[in-house]
Parts: structure tokens; sequence; C-alpha cells
């Protein structure tokens, strides 16, 4: 299958610092990138979908001033963890696809841990 | 909104057979997924049901009812290595998607 990259795969940062997060497609061009937030023990949730070249669609209850998300190009979008707490302490994973009814990948996962 | 449920703990030995069900309560609905995730890592696609009825993938086979609401993954010959959680979702993965709460499967010697 196609292969996802995400970086870095863990980051510890100072509350009330910011952390940005990428993903890329290394072998498609991803038009959609999706971006999940897992708490321990508890399942994936949808954050946003972003678009290449657009704004980002937010789940309901997703602070966009927060989570800042940029896709300016078709194999790498990026999600910012603005002003961090240590209650945005999580797993973060994004995931990409080419193109409609294509298959969509998973990057490996970004621990972000607030102290 | 949507919803989906699963069982959240399933323990079974090795070379035993388990079914993890979900059902899920959804306003649109593009097919059934599964997916593994082991500890620490990030969840990778086992199958997919589009249409009602078994679809199979070597170990790991998948059913779908649409009438019912239903969905399970059935996983035979079971290895140590398929202790992990596994999340049933909603959507096709070229469509967002929404995760149920997840199964932790233990398998024991």
């Amino acid at each position: 299958g196609a292969v996802v990259s995400q970086h870095p795969s863990r980051v510890i940062c100072k509350s009330g610092t910011s952390v940005k997060i990428e993903c890329r497609s290394l072998d498609f061009q991803a038009t959609t990138m999706f971006w999940y937030r897992q708490f321990p023990k508890q399942s994936l949730m949808l954050m946003a979908t972003s678009n290449e070249g657009s704004k980002a669609t937010y789940e309901q209850g997703v602070e966009k001033d927060k989570f800042l998300i940029n896709h300016a190009s078709l194999t790498l979008s990026t999600l910012t963890v603005t002003s961090a707490h240590p209650e945005d302490s999580s797993f973060y994973i994004c995931s990409a696809r080419g193109g409609e009814n294509t298959e969509a990948f998973f990057g490996q996962g970004t621990r972000l841990t607030v102290v | 909104g949507q919803s989906l449920e699963q069982p959240s703990e399933v323990t079974a030995v090795e070379g035993a057979i388990v079914q993890i069900n979900c059902t899920y309560q959804t306003s649109g609905f593009y097919g059934l997924s599964w997916y593994q995730q082991h500890d620490g890592g990030a969840p990778t696609f086992l199958s997919y049901n589009g249409l009602d009825g078994l679809e199979e993938t070597g170990r790991f086979s998948s059913f779908l009812s649409r009438s019912d609401s239903y969905g399970y993954l059935l996983l035979q010959e079971l290895q140590m290595k398929d202790s992990a959680s596994y999340f049933c979702a909603v959507g096709r993965s070229s469509y967002k998607l929404i995760f149920g709460s997840g199964t932790r499967l233990l398998v024991r010697p």
C-alpha cells in the first residue's frame, strides 16, 4: 500500500508553546487528509478534514483557532497545536487519500505530551 | 449523529475463533470498515463491507447486515500477535471515517 509519513513520532513541549505535526504522502498525491486524536484506551476521534488548497472542515467541538491545519500541497498537511496545554496531550494521527473512491492510509501517529 | 457500539474487551485462547460485534446508528452509511491497532501504533486496515454479506481475507472475515445495522469481525486460528484493539468504523476510508469505541482483544496461550 501507499506510504504516509508522520513526523515527529513523539514530542514533549512546555505548556503555552505551539507544536507542529507534519503528515506527508510519500508515493502519491493526497487530495484529502484527515486528522484524528486518540486519548489512552479510547477511540479515534476525527478532528478535521482538509482538502488541498482549501480551508479545513472541523468537526463539532474542535477549536479551529487552536488546531491549525494547513494543506498547501498535494503531499503535505500540517497540524499546529497552538498554546498547548496538558489536556492537549494525546496521540494525533493523520490519514491521507489520493482521490474519491481511493483507499486512505494512516500515518504512524504523533504522541504529544505537554508539560 | 452517529454512534457505533462494540464490546470493550474480549479474551480468547490461541488457535480459537473470536467474533467482535459492532452495531451502529448513522445518518448516512458508506459501509463498515475494520481496523486493527496495536498499543502505540497507528490503525491498519483489515476489511471493508459495502454490501450485505461476508467478506473473507485470510484468517479474518467481516460480515454486514445493513437492515440490522450490524456487523462483525471474525478472527480464526488466533495467534498471540492478534492481541490488539479492533475498531469498527462507518464510512469507507475514502470518505471520512467515524470509529467505534474499540474492542481490546487479549489472546492467551
